[in-house]
């Protein structure tokens, strides 16, 4: 079944622990990205790749890293996490068509709190 | 940078009736698709519909609808014959159609909450 998978899909955690979630694709995907989704706010890009081991910042990197060392995953590491980085992650893929986009797969999410 | 706007917070409905959902949108790009996702309890991100800017044609996929208004920059969501299976989070999202942009990236509106009430 072709899907996109994240863990852990729940996580708390205290500020300053380092933490990692992973997500994982078996649709030879080569765009990924990684989204946060906060009351109000919709969804917002904070990293994305092209392909492997080429990664750039969405539109709220800040206290986000990402690393794409295979095609299929793409984690979300959070260094020093901090309470406002308490959201609700998606990550998800798409095919590029001759470089143009294609559907994109989400994820089923990661509820993070942070206190 | 593109901007899309829900400006419906929540909104409810009886069940069999219709429902129509606004957004509208800002960018001088002329070459882009339009979506609607569904966000039930489950939080599962469902594509509903998608629009490509260059159709005319407004997209429509068995009770969902939409009305593309290019000019005006609007894309509004009608449902119709609502069934309770259909209360859930909707967003409004937007993507340029060019190659290698920001990795696909879709730029999403607040949302808007539908309520299908028996």
């Amino acid at each position: 079944e072709a899907q996109v998978t994240q863990n852990p899909r729940y996580l708390i955690t205290v500020t300053g622990k380092k933490l990692t979630v992973t997500c994982s694709q078996n649709m030879n995907h080569e765009y990924m990205s990684w989204y946060r989704q906060d009351p109000g706010l919709g969804l917002r890009q904070i990293y994305y790749s092209m392909n492997v081991e080429v990664t750039d910042k969405g539109d709220v990197p800040e206290g986000y890293k990402v690393s794409r060392k295979e095609k299929r995953n793409f984690p979300l590491i959070l260094e020093s996490p901090s309470p406002n980085q308490t959201s609700l992650y998606f990550c998800a893929s798409s095919l590029a068509i001759r470089g143009l986009p294609g559907e994109q797969y989400f994820g089923p999410g990661t509820r993070l709190t942070v206190t | 940078a593109q901007t899309v706007t829900q400006s419906q917070p929540e909104m409810s409905v009886q069940e069999a009736e219709t429902v129509t959902l606004s957004c509208t949108y800002d960018t001088s790009e002329s070459n882009y698709y339009l979506f609607w996702y569904k966000q039930p309890p489950s939080r599962q991100m469902i594509l509903v519909i998608r629009q490509e800017a260059y159709k005319q044609q407004n997209a429509t996929e068995n009770r969902f609808s939409v009305n593309f208004q290019k000019a005006a920059k609007s894309f509004s969501l009608k449902i119709s014959d609502s069934q309770l299976g259909d209360t859930a989070m909707y967003f409004c999202a937007f993507m340029i159609r060019r190659i290698k942009a920001a990795g696909n990236k879709l730029t999403f509106g607040g949302g808007t909450r539908v309520l299908v009430k028996p």
